[in-house]
């Protein structure tokens, strides 16, 4: 079974330009969550999506957004970039029970360097 | 201060010996305790979790989650060269929720 990926794996960009990742889940699998990490503040969520809804999200300005097709795969998006926006961007997938732990199968990432 | 405090270390530790890896919380709502292992240029994997208190034992892993201190611990037996990998506990509160709250992340280099 193919585990998540995710696309580009490394990104070179300028303040003030927009970027889009994209993540493909594990087969089966409907909900994706996105994750910032970063060494200072480590692995901290961005938003979650369910059957092409946002159903959670962290505290992270609106510059931050995403978007889920109906065949689950995910994109985020993050316009007008910022320095501190440089990190490795995370998604995970999960098969979404309604109860217990749902485990989440992370994506190598992409790592995102902003100039 | 931060819902999950983790030492960043990075610790070093001989190869055989015992390694104890721990994160403090102050949400005594989180009911669901992981720890995730992550290698380099990798994405986290998960390792083992607990609900509630008490103790999980695997192979040569432990976790130990003490909720009335707010205390969580991972022990690693006989470790090997190839544990060498960044340690991070995670938590949530409820039941089918996708926000865990993550520790920074304790890097462990197990040497030969």
């Amino acid at each position: 079974k193919a585990g998540v990926t995710q696309t580009p794996r490394y990104l070179i960009k300028t303040r003030g330009q927009q970027v889009t990742l994209s993540c493909s889940p594990i087969s089966g699998h409907r909900s994706v969550s996105w994750y910032q990490q970063t060494p200072g503040q480590g692995l901290q969520f961005l938003f979650e999506y369910f059957s092409e809804t946002q159903r959670n999200k962290g505290n992270f300005p609106g510059r931050f957004s995403g978007r889920q097709f109906s065949n689950s795969r995910s994109e985020m998006n993050v316009s007008t970039l910022e320095l501190g926006d440089s990190a490795l961007y995370l998604c995970a997938s999960s098969l979404a029970v309604a109860s217990g732990l749902n485990e989440q199968f992370f994506g190598p990432g992409t790592r995102l360097t902003v100039l | 201060q931060k819902e999950v405090e983790q030492d960043p270390g990075p610790l070093s530790v001989p190869e055989g010996a015992i390694v104890s890896l721990n994160c403090t919380y102050s949400n005594s709502a989180f009911q669901y305790f992981m720890w995730y292992r992550q290698y380099s240029r990798k994405g986290p994997e998960l390792l083992m979790y607990t609900y509630s208190s008490g103790n999980k034992e695997d192979g040569r892993f432990t976790a130990q989650v003490d909720k009335s201190s707010k205390y969580i611990s991972l022990f690693i037996r006989d470790s090997q060269p190839s544990d060498s990998a960044t340690y991070l506990c995670a938590m949530s509160a409820t039941s089918g929720t996708y926000k865990y709250i993550f520790g920074t992340g304790t890097r462990l280099k197990v040497l030969a």
